[in-house]
């Protein structure tokens, strides 16, 4: 158990609608990053924040955003979805703003879109 | 475009065989990480290797940081069913302030 709590565990919605992944960073970790994780494909970043802040963005798609709230804790909204999105999303966290400390990871939303 | 190549990119052998991984880049990394994910989890991270040069052992796998930073190998010796799993190598670019992941190794041991 990494310490780093996502929900749900799985999704399953329709195209064109609009879902909201929750993630809690383990205590005492300030940075929360969010990936994509699509079948058999490698991790693609999507966004950091570290305190409340975007520190660094990846490959995120205009029709996706995210927060950090005051408790830390992550949302990471999907709008108008599309098939393509169907996928693993993982959050993870570290102690650091520098994404080069070590990142725990949580247990994944997986998202299907039909 | 990937900066960082892992290779290759799907390996299944015998337990009891020997097998190296490799990451390779045209980048120079301050730092890479070894990563291992397991079917339906995240990853967890397996060791952090700073110095050119660096020889890391953990148990039965050995990784090894290139001498200009920019290429790095994992070596299982006598492997094992309970390696199966994704291997992602993940280099930090002091440049950019960026975690470049590489796209992974399957690796699947037969019993």
């Amino acid at each position: 158990d990494s310490g780093v709590t996502q929900t749900p565990k799985h999704l399953i919605t329709a195209t064109g609608q609009r879902v909201t992944l929750r993630c809690s960073p383990r205590s005492g970790d300030l940075s929360v990053y969010w990936y994509q994780q699509s079948l058999d494909q490698g991790l693609q970043f999507l966004i950091q924040y570290y305190n409340g802040e975007e520190r660094a963005k990846g490959n995120i798609l205009e029709r996706f955003s995210a927060q950090q709230f005051p408790d830390l804790h992550s949302e990471l909204n999907l709008s108008s979805l599309e098939l393509g999105d169907s996928a693993l999303y993982f959050c993870a966290s570290s102690v650091s703003g520098a994404s080069s400390y070590e990142q725990y990871f949580g247990p994944g939303t997986r998202l299907t879109v039909t | 475009t990937q900066l960082l190549e892992q290779s290759p990119q799907f390996l299944s052998i015998q337990e009891g065989e020997n097998l190296t991984v490799y990451c390779n880049s045209s980048s120079v990394f301050s730092s890479l990480q070894w990563y291992r994910q397991e079917p339906g989890e995240g990853p967890v991270l397996l060791v952090t290797v700073v110095t050119g040069g660096e020889v890391k052992k953990l148990k039965r796998l050995t990784f090894q940081f290139g001498d200009a930073r920019k290429d790095s190998s994992l070596h299982i010796t006598a492997a094992q069913p309970g390696d199966t799993g994704l291997y992602l190598c993940a280099g930090y670019m002091d440049s950019n302030y960026q975690l470049i992941w590489g796209a992974g190794t399957k690796l699947i041991i037969k019993p």
